[in-house]
């Protein structure tokens, strides 16, 4: 089945400092990718979604030059958290859409536990 | 816009025992619906979805879940708990447009006491 691949699991960093997370899609095309935030006993809310060689839409209240999204293909997406700051400290999961399994084929990565110290 | 409401932040069942977990979806269309299932610090598996096929869809490890037109329901059940079944459960809806962004419900947390 598909596999989405996402890096690293978990991250602790200093405040003010950038972190990147990676998500492949690794048997599969992701023509559009989304990436969320889960705070500890939440929901999933979604930040942004990037499709393929454009730029990413961001939902209302993200801060788009605080969490930069490249999908430079169609199999890697990354999230880059700039600047960190203790309240960025959350789960991140990012989801890829299978092109192959037609509008609704959603595979999840395993998650990025950022700690901001 | 699409969305969907999970009545119970937390349930609780004994092994062996029915296990139902409700969600309710408000929408103007015809709505493609999800579960899914989440592990303690892991990314979420599906369970099922609903995409206007067979209105009782039967997914992974028993369950399966019943969309109901007239009340606005996609309740996921199991007939009988197991314990590796506690987990966060999200109820999902796809909010269309060009992107078809699948929007979560708030989440159950199901606890299986032996």
């Amino acid at each position: 089945g598909a596999v989405v691949s996402q890096h690293p699991s978990w991250v602790i960093c200093k405040s003010g400092t950038s972190v990147k997370i990676e998500c492949r899609s690794l048997d599969f095309q992701a023509t559009t990718m989304f990436w969320y935030r889960q705070f500890p006993k939440q929901s999933l809310m979604l930040m942004a979604t990037s499709n393929e060689g454009s730029k990413a839409t961001y939902e209302q209240g993200v801060e788009k030059d605080k969490f930069l999204i490249n999908h430079a293909s169609l199999t890697l997406s990354t999230l880059t958290v700039t600047s960190a700051h203790p309240e960025d400290s959350s789960f991140y999961i990012c989801s890829a859409r299978d092109k192959s399994a037609g509008n609704y084929g959603y595979t999840f990565g395993s998650g990025t536990r950022l700690t901001v110290v | 816009a699409q969305s969907v409401t999970q009545l119970g932040s937390h349930v609780s069942v004994s092994e062996g025992a029915l296990v139902l977990l409700r969600c309710n979806y408000s929408s103007s269309v015809p709505p493609y619906l999800f579960w899914y299932v989440q592990y303690p610090n892991q990314g979420l598996q599906l369970l099922l979805k609903y995409t206007s096929a067979a209105t009782l869809v039967k997914g992974i490890n028993g369950f399966e879940a019943e969309f109901k037109k007239s009340e606005t329901s996609f309740h996921l059940t199991k007939p009988s708990a197991h314990m590796s079944d506690a987990a966060e459960y999200f109820c999902a809806v796809i909010r269309g447009g060009a992107t078809n962004k699948l929007i979560f419900g708030t989440g159950t947390l199901l606890a299986v006491q032996p």
